[in-house]
């Protein structure tokens, strides 16, 4: 149990485009998800957490409507990258935690996006 | 709100050796720690966690120790082996609806 994908797993787009990357908890409702980005050797930097039907809560420094997040069920979050541009290239994470208890976050496999 | 410093940043041990690495964090009222292993381009998996009802788990060759007084908390791996290399993170969490704060990862390597 407990499994969340996410997809594209990489994706290149043009300085400008819209990227959208999907989180889906296959075998759980997901009450809260939460999206993070990380570079190269670092740790995890929270983006933003989402709970169902409500909207997005940022963290600090996070432009909300650059990282638009949309949490429309149970099982699937998405984030959209508007207008990327090269330095938006990195390692997009999202987990989610829920039914199976609040406390544990389970993360999907991530999006590589690379923004030329 | 939660801070949470790791370390060391990098740990490189032999095969058979112990690994060890340690969390402390500010928020006296965080109950629950989990721990997570990153391989490279990979997911984060949770690898073990401990809440503060008590003061040590273990999982075969993997550990957690907790101590709420000094507010901190360390995994300890036993006889590595070379696919125990990864980064390891720590993180400490009010529990329920609250969201967990990370450390900075730490780097363990282990050479056959």
């Amino acid at each position: 149990g407990a499994v969340v994908s996410q997809h594209p797993s990489r994706v290149i787009c043009k300085s400008g485009t819209s990227v959208k990357i999907e989180c889906r908890s296959l075998d759980f409702q997901a009450t809260t998800m939460f999206w993070y980005r990380q570079f190269p050797k670092q740790s995890l930097m929270l983006m933003a957490t989402s709970n169902e039907g409500s909207k997005a809560t940022y963290e600090q420094g996070v432009e909300k409507d650059k990282f638009l997040i949309n949490h429309a069920s149970l099982t699937l979050s998405t984030l959209t990258v508007t207008s990327a541009h090269p330095e938006d290239s990195s390692f997009y994470i999202c987990s989610a935690s829920g039914s199976l208890g609040t406390d544990t976050q389970y993360f999907g496999p991530g999006t590589r996006l690379t923004v030329l | 709100g939660e801070n949470v410093e790791q370390h060391p940043s990098t740990l490189s041990v032999q095969e058979g050796d112990s690994a060890v690495i340690k969390c402390t964090y500010s928020d006296s009222a965080s109950n629950y720690f989990p721990w997570y292993k990153q391989e490279l381009g990979k997911r984060p998996q949770l690898i073990i966690d401990i809440r503060s009802n008590v003061g040590e788990k273990k999982d075969q060759r993997i550990a957690v120790t907790l101590n709420k007084t000094a507010k901190h908390f360390s995994l300890h791996i036993t006889e590595t082996q070379p696919e125990d290399s990864a980064v390891y993170f720590c993180a400490a969490s009010k529990g329920g609806s609250y969201i967990p704060t990370f450390g900075r990862g730490t780097s363990l390597i282990v050479h056959p």
